[in-house]
């Protein structure tokens, strides 16, 4: 079975810095995954990870441990249309099967 | 490029009844996964299809089926609704070379 844990509620600041963790526990592992989801709107793709390590992309960076079953994803210079949902999901080795984490809903505040 | 459609958007349906939803992926995708979002379960995976096979299905009961066509259109089919199905159902397609699910913006099933 798979076990994809994530804080559910997040609150930061505009401007500043946050980080989402994710643990993950599962029978097989492909490759992690980070969504956005907009209330009322699809989830769109932010960033995958297979090996250890920092993926950077502009804004938007993501990290993962394989040896800790652990992810983070790491918002920088937040803004406002940064409040959404952020998703973690771990692909296993069958297919392009997901299992998503319950997602973190991040508000920004001015 | 057209990204994935799903029809209908919005949907009122009553217990007992049953329901298909269709999902069109993007031009050149071969698999199409099906999903089931809910406020308290989040998303939750319910098939993959690739060249018209089910290739993966998750821990959902029969009343839940899939099928995929020979242009990759998908569609899903709940049949005797319950309360609990209520949902936002979401298709994502993926093509070969291509890691990343796209999805589209679901059908918002309610049952009353």
């Amino acid at each position: 079975g798979q076990n994809i844990d994530q804080p559910t509620e997040m609150t930061a600041t505009e401007g500043a810095i946050v980080q989402i963790n994710c643990t993950y526990q599962t029978s097989g592992f492909n490759g992690l995954f980070w969504y956005q989801q907009h209330a009322g709107e699809a989830p769109t793709f932010l960033s995958y990870n297979v090996l250890d390590g920092l993926e950077e992309k502009g804004r938007f960076s993501s990290f993962l441990s394989r040896s800790k079953g652990y992810s983070y994803l790491l918002l920088k210079e937040l803004q406002m249309k940064d409040s959404a949902s952020y998703l973690c999901a771990v692909q296993n080795n069958a297919g392009n099967m997901l299992t998503f984490g319950g997602g973190t809903r991040l508000m920004v505040k001015p | 490029k057209a990204g994935v459609t799903q029809t209908p958007r919005y949907l009122i349906k009553t217990r007992g009844q049953q329901v298909t939803l269709s999902c069109s992926p993007i031009s050149g995708h071969r698999s199409v996964s099906w999903y089931q979002q809910t406020p308290g379960q989040g998303l939750q995976f319910l098939f993959e299809y690739f060249s018209e096979t089910q290739r993966n299905k998750g821990n959902f009961p029969g009343r839940f089926s899939g099928r995929q066509f020979s242009n990759s259109r998908s569609e899903m089919n709940v049949s005797t609704l319950e309360l609990g199905d209520s949902a936002l159902y979401l298709c994502a397609s993926t093509g070969h070379g291509v890691r990343e699910l796209f999805f589209g913006e679901g059908s918002r099933l309610t049952v009353l």
